[in-house]
């Protein structure tokens, strides 16, 4: 199984609102990534955890909070988002520790904040 | 400047066609991707490199450390490659930095 899954697939939200983005891999993989996309512009590194711990934080504004149960799952906690915060949110995973693997990306969830 | 940088931004063949796309960076790098994004968001791996180059069907990845440069080829392209191509640098072992990525219109 070489999938990355993400739910929801379409995402719309108000300003006010509480949600969750969730990523699950059952590769075994150890670092698991959040990316953020804007149209037509490249994916912007978020977060990225390594052995259920956050090693990388981008600066990301504190109304996204990310969260690693277990190796297989990563959540994104939205809340207070503004409408600039309005793009595809991708999670991606790799075999992680020291040394450069591909990484593996899920198909997005399209995020609307109204 | 972005460290890493795509050419070029738009390309557009017809369907039989070879394409190249270029990738430089500007900084030491360990290991560079080839990603592929079809409209519609989901990204694929199309090649992770380090030195050489590697073939998978009708594509081919080359890298150049020393001149700090990677070439994805297409050959007989087909209108099914339509889709943005990226290079993104491994700068570090968990972080990627993405090029602005190329995208390809390839016609019938």
């Amino acid at each position: 199984d070489t999938e990355v899954t993400q739910t929801p697939k379409h995402l719309v939200m108000g300003m006010t609102n509480k949600k969750s983005l969730k990523c699950e891999q059952h590769m075994g993989h150890r670092a698991m990534y959040w990316y953020k996309q804007k149209a037509k512009k490249p994916p912007e590194l978020m977060f990225v955890y390594s052995y259920e711990k956050l090693s990388i934080n981008e600066s990301v504004p504190s109304r996204f909070s990310p969260e690693c149960p277990n190796s297989s799952l990563l959540n994104l906690h939205l809340h207070a988002l503004q409408p600039e915060d309005s793009a595809l949110y991708l999670c991606a995973s790799s075999q992680g520790g020291q040394a450069y693997y591909e990484q593996y990306f899920g198909p997005g969830t399209r995020l609307t904040v109204t | 400047k972005n460290e890493v940088e795509q050419s070029p931004q738009n390309l557009t063949a017809q369907e039989g066609e070879f394409i190249t796309i270029n990738c430089s960076y500007s900084v030491g790098i360990s290991a560079l991707h080839w990603l592929q994004q079809h409209p519609g968001g989901g990204i694929v791996s199309l090649f992770m490199l380090s030195s050489g180059k590697k073939k998978h069907g009708r594509l081919i990845a080359t890298i150049n450390i020393q001149e700090k440069h990677s070439s994805l080829h297409i050959t007989a392209s087909h209108p099914r490659d339509s889709a943005v191509y990226i290079c993104a640098a491994h700068m570090d072992t968990d972080k990627l930095i993405f090029g602005t990525g190329t995208r390809l219109q390839v016609f019938p």
